[in-house]
């Protein structure tokens, strides 16, 4: 099974700073087979990148995906309140696709 | 407008069983891998299982193997989960989520519903 590692836990930072997420896997994956997902307080999972650096439907540029192997990474541009919640990064090149444990995103 | 809607959650005692539903609508579920993905109180998305477009195959975590069972009514555009020998460690919200219409296995889950919570309790 794969596991995906999220750091920080915790990232507290304020409106319009940058936000640096990292997903690192136990082993390596295709990058086409990553994820990443943002969870609002009360809310259902959104899905942002798909295949490591595409954004879905919807989903502004303020929002990007970079990595490869087993360094993947989730990058906010400018924080905006909105943007205050828990991200998840997915793997699915192993089926049922794996979650790692995420990382709060907190507006200061 | 894509929407997911489960339904049948509620409180169980530890041993029991109980199965949830989903209905979809917007979009055609006959052609999308559909999955179960659920989330305990305070905690991380755990995946519970997936299920092909036809419904004649599926992946289970391996921790829910032999408890759990997935189906699907294409038909009735409906997901099921069917849980047997509850325990309080299955307490959680329970999320359905769709894949692309590509019926390829391996896609995120690009639509999810709000969730049912199962409360496992005596």
């Amino acid at each position: 099974e794969i596991v995906l590692t999220q750091s920080p836990g915790i990232l507290s930072l304020s409106l319009g700073e940058r936000a640096t997420l990292s997903c690192r896997a136990s082993q390596r994956i295709d990058s086409i087979y990553l994820a990443w997902y943002q969870q609002r307080p009360g809310q259902a999972p959104r899905l942002l990148i798909h295949g490591a650096s595409n954004r879905a439907t919807g989903i502004p540029d303020n929002f990007s995906g970079s990595g490869s192997g087993t360094d993947f990474t989730l990058t906010i541009s400018r924080l905006e309140p909105e943007d205050s919640a828990v991200y998840y990064c997915q793997q699915y090149m192993y089926l049922p696709g794996t979650f790692g444990g995420g990382t709060k995103v907190e507006i200061k | 407008e894509v929407q997911l809607l489960e339904s049948g959650g509620g409180l169980v005692q530890p041993g029991g069983s109980l199965r949830v539903s989903c209905t979809a609508s917007g979009f055609n579920f006959r052609s999308c891998v559909m999955g179960w993905v659920r989330q305990a109180p305070g905690r991380g998305l755990e995946p519970v299982v997936e299920i092909s477009s036809t419904g004649s195959a599926t992946y289970y975590a391996d921790a829910l193997k032999g408890r759990f069972i997935i189906s699907r009514d294409n038909s009735k555009n409906s997901l099921y989960l069917q849980m047997n020998s509850l325990r309080v460690e299955d307490t959680a919200v329970y999320f359905c989520a769709k894949k692309s219409e590509s019926s390829s296995w391996y896609e995120p889950f690009d639509k999810w519903g709000q969730g049912t919570l199962v409360t496992v309790s005596s």
